[in-house]
């Protein structure tokens, strides 16, 4: 079974710096690309980052660019969002998520982590 | 910017049929966008309903379809269930890895 756990979130300062992490288990990890999405309290689902299966190519939304970074580790089956220079309109629920190794949706999806950017 | 337009909310009786609908604010949505579907309810994570435009997930009742309905991607829901009532949203490729959801759609059945 496909489990996505994520964790790292909480109450941040505005302009602060917050890791999230994902722990992966249950396929092969390094075969399959992965995202973060994002959802703001009350609204939408916002796709945020996605990263290649080998970790070489890597994208980001344009509100978060040269702020949010999208990494992994496959040899820990881990998959990381490190966010920097953080504002109050980044609050949200951050879900992990797996692209589909045969089209471009996304599979599997983990129960999220709260970051909270407030003073 | 690409603007992903969905109906802000629906409404379908128990037992109708409903089409919710996946637009661009500039051209057409083709199969080229690989549109994709997820319902979510309040408090969950979301749940992916179709993809690939019109094939349904693994375990996803045969109620729900997707399809291209004229310039737009569609979510139809035949014989609305009161467990329908979610939030339903869309997703297209825009190439490069970058993906747009749209707003979303509050779907009341009553």
């Amino acid at each position: 079974e496909v489990q996505l756990l994520e964790s790292g979130g909480g109450l941040v300062q505005p302009g602060g710096s917050l890791r999230l992490s994902c722990a992966a288990s249950g396929f092969t990890y390094n075969k399959y690309a992965m995202s973060w999405v994002r959802q703001a309290p009350g609204k939408g689902l916002e796709w945020v980052s996605i990263v290649s299966d080998s970790g070489d190519y890597t994208n980001h939304v344009d509100s978060v660019q040269g702020r949010f970074t999208i990494s992994r580790d496959n040899s820990k089956n881990a998959l990381y969002l490190q966010m920097s220079s953080l504002r109050a309109e980044d609050t949200a629920i951050y879900y992990c998520a797996r692209r589909s190794d045969t089209f471009f949706y996304f599979d599997s999806w983990g129960q999220g982590t709260l970051v909270t950017v407030s003073s | 910017q690409t603007v992903v337009t969905q109906e802000p909310s629906f409404s379908v009786s128990p037992g109708g049929t409903v089409t919710l609908t996946c637009g661009l604010n500039s051209g057409s949505v083709s199969t080229s966008y690989s549109p994709s579907w997820y319902q979510q309810t309040p408090g969950q994570a979301p749940r992916t309903l179709i993809y690939n435009t019109n094939t349904r997930s693994s375990g996803v009742p045969d109620r729900f379809s997707g399809s291209i309905v004229g310039n737009k991607a569609a979510l139809t829901i035949t014989g609305a269930q009161a467990d329908d009532e979610s939030d339903y949203y869309c997703l297209l490729y825009m190439g490069s890895g970058i993906r747009v959801f749209g707003g979303g759609t509050k779907l009341t059945v009553l």
